[in-house]
């Protein structure tokens, strides 16, 4: 079965550390992952997409890698702020299939 | 551009009414999307259009859900009867590219809540 798990459900961390959010796939033959932050009632924001034959992205403070063979993809925030604080969802489009199917999301607590 | 438009934000009905959920996808993308989250089961993508065609409807629930694009600009939703159990919140999303161009990044409108009593 296809599926996205992201590890842990929930993180608190203080203001200005560096994390890591985890997300792992079943199945390395994957067209893409892409990465999404979710504040509560609202919709979702795209953060970065990673295309199968790339290992990472870079926007800002947020850094996403990709290890197919392993089946993993991290995302990286450096310097957190209280403002990240939000749920960040991972996503992946198996070639076998063709639809994004979404990870249960982590919900990150930034405090000041 | 405005991003993915959806209306209405919130809708409250009561159980056997008509829904009719609304989209005007990015202008210039080809593919639209429409998805349902709950608590329960997270995103599960419903439907999704190439070109104004429905391309995969494998995750529509029921036949009391149906999809429709009649143009580039404009898609919709419905649930008739409505139950209690489509109680979520529905998203549409539109991307310029789809599997062929390695799939395209999807951006998300800022859904519908929906309320079935």
């Amino acid at each position: 079965k296809q599926e996205v798990t992201q590890i842990p459900a929930a993180l608190s961390v203080p203001e200005g550390e560096n994390l890591v959010l985890n997300c792992s796939f079943t199945d390395s033959a994957i067209y893409n992952l892409q990465w999404f932050r979710q504040d509560p009632g609202k919709g979702l924001t795209s953060l970065l997409l990673i295309q199968s034959s790339q290992r990472e992205q870079t926007s800002g403070r947020l850094n996403a890698s990709l290890d197919k063979s392993s089946g993993r993809s991290t995302l990286y925030i450096a310097a957190s702020q209280p403002g990240d604080s939000a749920t960040y969802l991972c996503a992946v489009i198996y070639n076998q299939g063709g639809k994004l199917i979404f990870g249960q999301g982590t919900e990150l607590s930034v405090k000041p | 551009d405005a991003g993915v438009i959806q209306s209405p934000r919130h809708e409250v009905t009561e159980m056997g009414q008509e829904v009719t959920l609304r989209c005007k996808p990015i202008s210039g993308h080809d593919y639209l999307f429409w998805y349902r989250q709950t608590m329960m089961r997270g995103l599960e993508l419903l439907i999704y259009f190439n070109n104004n065609v429905p391309i995969d409807d494998s995750g529509m629930p029921e036949d009391r859900f149906s999809a429709k694009m009649p143009n580039a600009s404009f898609s919709t939703l419905k649930i008739q009867p409505s139950e209690p159990r489509d109680s979520a919140v529905y998203f549409c999303a539109s991307s310029l590219a789809g599997l062929a161009g390695g799939g395209g990044e999807q951006f998300f409108g800022p859904g519908t809540r929906l309320t079935v009593l």
